[in-house]
């Protein structure tokens, strides 16, 4: 099936640096997504892009839908500790009809230090 | 109130045992997934269910079965259990057309001994 490569695969940041992030695909997507898992919980949507080319913000968040639909990522500025976590894009290809489903990366490992 | 949810949170079981995974939401979609989440590789899709009459394997469904019970209930069984079934599972529910994200349950931590 589909893959996403994510990269890196962890990241361990001072606390005020900014982050960068990335997933690509063989395939093109007509969404991506990127969610942020915290420790015991599930994963929570943070931005969700529709257009190649789309940039979106959600407060310190910023991600990008590459031009040529394969490719995303995700930046996060100035980090807080409360940005640990996993973090996971995700892209939807369609699949047959109108029934799509989507294909997550291996997810990239946050870790803020004070 | 959480819209997803999922029991139960946390279960120890042995080889050969059959667990049910259930799965509740009240946000009114009509697709819901299970997944399993490995250490290193990320979310796996088990099954999907597009509405009740539709049932779909995912692209790890062998050992496992699903029931849509109704709209808002979607489970997960395994038949019996082995141990490199210990992960943690989640379910998730979307809303398309217009936005195909899925919103996820808090988990259920499944040990198979």
């Amino acid at each position: 099936g589909q893959q996403l490569n994510q990269s890196p695969q962890s990241m361990f940041i001072q606390e005020g640096e900014d982050v960068s992030m990335n997933c690509t695909s063989s395939s093109i997507f007509n969404t991506w997504l990127w969610y942020k898992q915290d420790p015991g919980e599930g994963p929570v949507l943070l931005i969700a892009l529709y257009k190649a080319g789309e940039l979106t913000s959600n407060g310190r968040l910023t991600a990008q839908f590459g031009i040529t639909r394969k490719d995303s990522f995700l930046n996060i500025s100035a980090s807080i500790p409360s940005d640990v976590g996993i973090y996971f894009c995700a892209g939807r290809e369609r699949s047959g009809g109108s029934n799509y489903k989507l294909t997550f990366g291996k997810g990239t490992l946050l870790t803020v230090n004070p | 109130d959480a819209d997803v949810t999922q029991t139960p949170r946390n279960r120890i079981t042995k080889t050969g045992k059959r667990i049910m995974l259930e799965c509740s939401q009240t946000k009114g979609h009509d697709r819901m997934y299970w997944y399993r989440q490995d250490p290193g590789l990320g979310l796996r899709l088990i099954y999907y269910s597009f509405d009740v009459k539709d049932i779909n394997k995912g692209e790890i469904s062998d050992g496992y079965s699903v029931s849509r019970q109704a709209q808002a209930k979607f489970s997960l069984s395994l038949e019996s259990a082995i141990p490199n079934q210990t992960a943690l599972y989640f379910c998730a529910t979307s809303d398309p057309p217009l936005s195909d994200t899925q919103y996820f349950g808090p988990g259920t931590r499944l040990t198979v001994l």
